[in-house]
């Protein structure tokens, strides 16, 4: 099993641009996040999904879009990037909100 | 509503112990624990449930508080591997989402 995976590693994005982070997890878990994590400000959660065609809003949702058209995958759009969104982003798995959630490696995104 | 966690950092040398702090202001259902290394994704430790199931890793040990909304984590006989940055999530309201703590960085010496 690849357990959580996510592409790609590192992004370099200018102000206006809008990019797609990618998620997969081939463990059949219903439940997925994503975060993104700044110095000092612990994982701060943007969008969750507790199942394919279901997806909620997190703490800081604004200038991000989540869809889950399957049960494996659960992309992150970033519409039009800003400087605000530089951080280390995280996808998460678990197979429920109560269970052990498992974190890809995450990507760095900067933007200028 | 995100929890607090107390210290913010703490130096140990190898052997010694260490509690760490996670406290809300508002009724918790579940409280977990998580662990990244510098440069890694967080790694799962624990979870304590309302009503007192636990479900983690043998050598650690946690307690949670439901009337104080509380949780602690318990680090016993420190080692080196213990270092990093130890998160505590916390779901308020009931199926709610996780909101995580801003973290107590531990850093143990030989």
């Amino acid at each position: 099993n690849a357990g959580v995976t996510q592409t790609p590693k590192f992004q370099v994005l200018k102000t206006g641009q809008s990019m797609t982070l990618q998620c997969a997890q081939d463990m059949n878990h219903e439940y997925m996040s994503w975060y993104r994590q700044d110095p000092g400000m612990g994982l701060r959660l943007i969008h969750y999904s507790v199942g394919a065609g279901i997806t909620d809003q997190g703490e800081v949702p604004n200038g991000y879009n989540v869809s889950r058209s399957t049960t494996e995958d659960f992309p992150l759009r970033l519409l039009s990037a800003a400087p605000s969104q530089t951080s280390v982003y995280f996808c998460a798995s678990s197979s429920g909100l109560r269970g052990e959630q498992y974190f890809g490696p995450g990507t760095r995104l900067t933007v200028t | 509503q995100q929890p607090v966690q107390s210290p913010q950092a703490v130096i140990l040398r190898e052997g010694e112990d260490a509690v760490i702090n996670c406290s809300s202001s508002k009724a918790l259902y579940s409280v977990h624990w998580y662990r990244q290394k510098h440069g890694e994704a967080p790694v799962f430790l624990m979870i304590l449930l309302k009503g007192g199931e636990q479900k983690g890793h043998d050598k650690i040990s946690a307690s949670f508080n439901e009337k104080k909304q509380q949780s602690s984590l318990y680090l016993t006989a420190s080692q080196l591997s213990y270092s990093g940055t130890y998160f505590c999530g916390t779901e308020i309201g009931y199926g709610n989402k996780l909101v995580f703590g801003a973290g107590t960085i531990l850093r143990v010496k030989s």
